[in-house]
Order: C-alpha cells, then structure tokens, then sequence
C-alpha cells in the first residue's frame, strides 16, 4: 500500500493566487522529505529537500519566495506555491525515504498533485 | 554533464518479450546507488530495483533484473516476459555518497515503454 500521501491530486488557481500540496508519511516519520517537478514527458527535478524542524535546502534556480516548505512535524510536510502564475503549470511530486538514510533505501512518491494556472 | 543518461525516449515492444532498457551514469563518488522507477499514466511513482555500487550480484526483483555493468557505468534494467501493464514511463535514478545524509535522487529523462498486444 501507498506509504506517501499527497493531497490534493489536481488543483486548479487563478493567477496570482497561492496554493497550498501537503503530502504526508503514513504510518513512519521522515524527518526529510523531497519535492520535485515534473514537466510533460519530462524528467522530475529535485526542487527543494524539506527538513523536520529546520529550514528547506532548495536546488539551484529554484525560488525560495516562490517555493514556501514548511515541515512542522514528522510526517507532514507542505509546499506552498505563492502568487502562482501560468509557468508555474506542473506536476508537483513529493518523496520520502522509508527507513533509516541507507544508501540502499529508496523513495517513496506521493501520488503527486497536477496544478494548472489560468 | 548528465549524470543520468537514458538514451531511449520510447520503446515499443511484442507482449511476451524480453524488454532492455538502458541506463548510464556519471559519477566520480565509489559509493553510489542505481534505481529504476516505473511512472504509469496516472503518474505515481513506483520503485522497481534497486543495485548498490559494491553489490556483486545483479540486483533481480521478480521480472526486473539489472544489468549492471560497473566499468561501463551502466545499469541496464531488464524486464523478463513484457505485458500490457508494463507499458509507463521508467526513470533511472541515482543517489551518491554513503547516503548518511538526506539525500535526494537525480533522475534520467525517462523511457516511454509501449507493450503491444
């Protein structure tokens, strides 16, 4: 069964507006979490790595501002897409890793969520 | 440079055959790790296998086996006796370092597998 949850699966915003993708771990805490973007028949794209308690690390290229992490607790973790605008159109993807930071332990996705701005 | 490298965008393949999807990578870290993933249309991702850089035997999950091929830096996936429901994208990705810390997974560009009946 899914042991990533993220909500919502497809949002549609006006320009200028913010929305709000949550994507949660069920049943073990992660006290990191990753986000990507997948443009169409793309590959996905680390945005930001999200860290329990502290500050995002962000990739390269990616607005911080633009971008807002929060991970307050263990198994939630949010991404905030403030004032969003029609490039910002994309398939938005979180990860988590089940188990301890081995080299060999993968990631788990959430369903991931399709924004489209109008 | 890339460090993911799949140079197949898409695959169309007979149900029942064998199906080899190539992968690539660069890396100058000893200890790394090699994942494929399959994305269907509805756009999860699922992990398929996974080969770490010191394994000596090729990882083999089901109809997924990996071929790896160190000096070559390459980490074929195999899928044994194709079906309609392998047909998704699959990424290859990797992870360097010991992987003490929190790290994420760089991705290749994806290869679009058509399984025809």
């Amino acid at each position: 069964g899914a042991v990533v949850s993220q909500h919502p699966s497809r949002v549609i915003c006006k320009s200028g507006t913010s929305v709000k993708i949550e994507c949660r771990s069920l049943d073990f805490q992660a006290t990191t979490m990753f986000w990507y973007r997948q443009f169409p028949k793309k590959s996905l794209m680390l945005m930001a790595t999200s860290n329990e308690g502290s500050k995002a690390t962000y990739e390269q290229g990616v607005e911080k501002d633009k971008f807002l992490i929060n991970h307050a607790s263990l198994t939630l973790s949010t991404l905030t897409v403030t004032s969003a605008h029609p490039e910002d159109s994309s398939f938005y993807i979180c990860s988590a890793r089940l188990g301890q930071a081995l080299n060999n332990s993968p990631l788990h996705f959430g369903n991931g969520t399709r924004l489209t701005v109008t | 440079a890339q460090k993911i490298t799949q140079t197949q965008p898409g695959m169309f393949v007979q149900e029942k055959e064998a199906v080899t999807l190539d992968c690539t990578y660069d890396t100058s870290d000893p200890s790394y790790g090699l994942f494929w993933y399959k994305q269907p249309s509805s756009g999860e991702m699922i992990f398929l296998i996974y080969q770490g850089s010191y394994d000596q035997q090729n990882a083999t999950e089901g109809r997924y086996s990996l071929n790896f091929q160190k000096a070559r830096k390459s980490a074929n996936l195999v899928i044994s006796a194709s079906q309609l429901g392998d047909s998704a994208m699959y990424f290859c990705a990797m992870r360097e370092g010991r992987g003490g810390g929190a790290d994420g997974l760089t991705f290749g560009k994806g290869t679009h597998l058509i399984i025809q009946p």
